[in-house]
């Protein structure tokens, strides 16, 4: 399972863009990218998927290089709603095994 | 659409008690996982069920186990309760095989041994 390394935690201000990276060096071919945010007492949310390249979706982008050895959750015009952990999973989808490692995640801190 | 729904949301037990926490997938939903969550180990995987069968398993005692029925409900048991223990249980379903797409996850079951 490739193991993942994001900061621990993040400062951010309203409207502006934030970029959260996540380091997967050992990451394998099979192996997608995965990043789900949580708010307090609640269950995660997924945000994003991807394999390669760029995904954009309504609420987020997902951006890896062409080695995929790191991804960049990228969230446009932030809100003190965004307050929450983000987590980053990089695993194989046919196995489902990486779902056993959700690591320390990244704290975001919005301020007003 | 109803989302993940867990059931209670809230439970105090004491310690050596067991406990079954219950888990209603979001409707079409075949894969359900179980997770831990603690403010000191963070969020850990329990198990995954897909079509009755566990297909994952987290590295937890033989104490937490959990199953499936055939309408992909599922419930987890934790026996002889420990005050470690204390934590909230999320149970996650996925829309398609294997988490393509991702997981959607319930709100939890928040579980204090005493």
């Amino acid at each position: 399972l490739a193991k993942t390394t994001q900061p621990i935690s993040m400062d951010s201000y309203e409207g502006q863009e934030v970029n959260i990276t996540c380091s997967h060096n050992n990451i394998a071919t099979n192996d997608y990218i995965t990043w789900y945010q949580q708010f307090p007492s609640q269950g995660p949310r997924f945000i994003i998927q991807g394999y390669k390249t760029k995904v954009t979706n309504e609420v987020a982008s997902l951006f890896i290089p062409a080695d995929r050895k790191s991804s960049t959750l990228s969230l446009p015009r932030v809100s003190l709603s965004d307050t929450a952990v983000y987590y980053c999973l990089v695993g194989d989808l046919n196995t489902g095994g990486f779902k056993t490692i959700f690591g320390a995640g990244t704290r975001l801190f919005v301020k007003a | 659409k109803a989302g993940v729904t867990q059931t209670p949301r809230y439970l105090i037990k004491t310690r050596g008690q067991q406990v079954t926490l219950s888990c209603s997938p979001i409707s079409g939903h075949r894969s359900v996982s179980w997770y831990q969550q603690t403010p000191g180990q963070g969020l850990q995987f329990l198990f995954e069920y897909f079509s009755e069968t566990q297909r994952n398993k987290g590295n937890f005692p033989g104490r937490f186990s959990g199953r499936q029925f055939s309408n992909s409900r599922s419930e987890m048991n934790v026996s002889t309760l420990e005050l470690g223990d204390s934590a909230l249980y999320l149970c996650a379903s996925s829309a398609r095989d294997r988490g393509r797409g991702g997981d959607f996850f319930g709100q939890g079951t928040r579980l204090t041994v005493v």
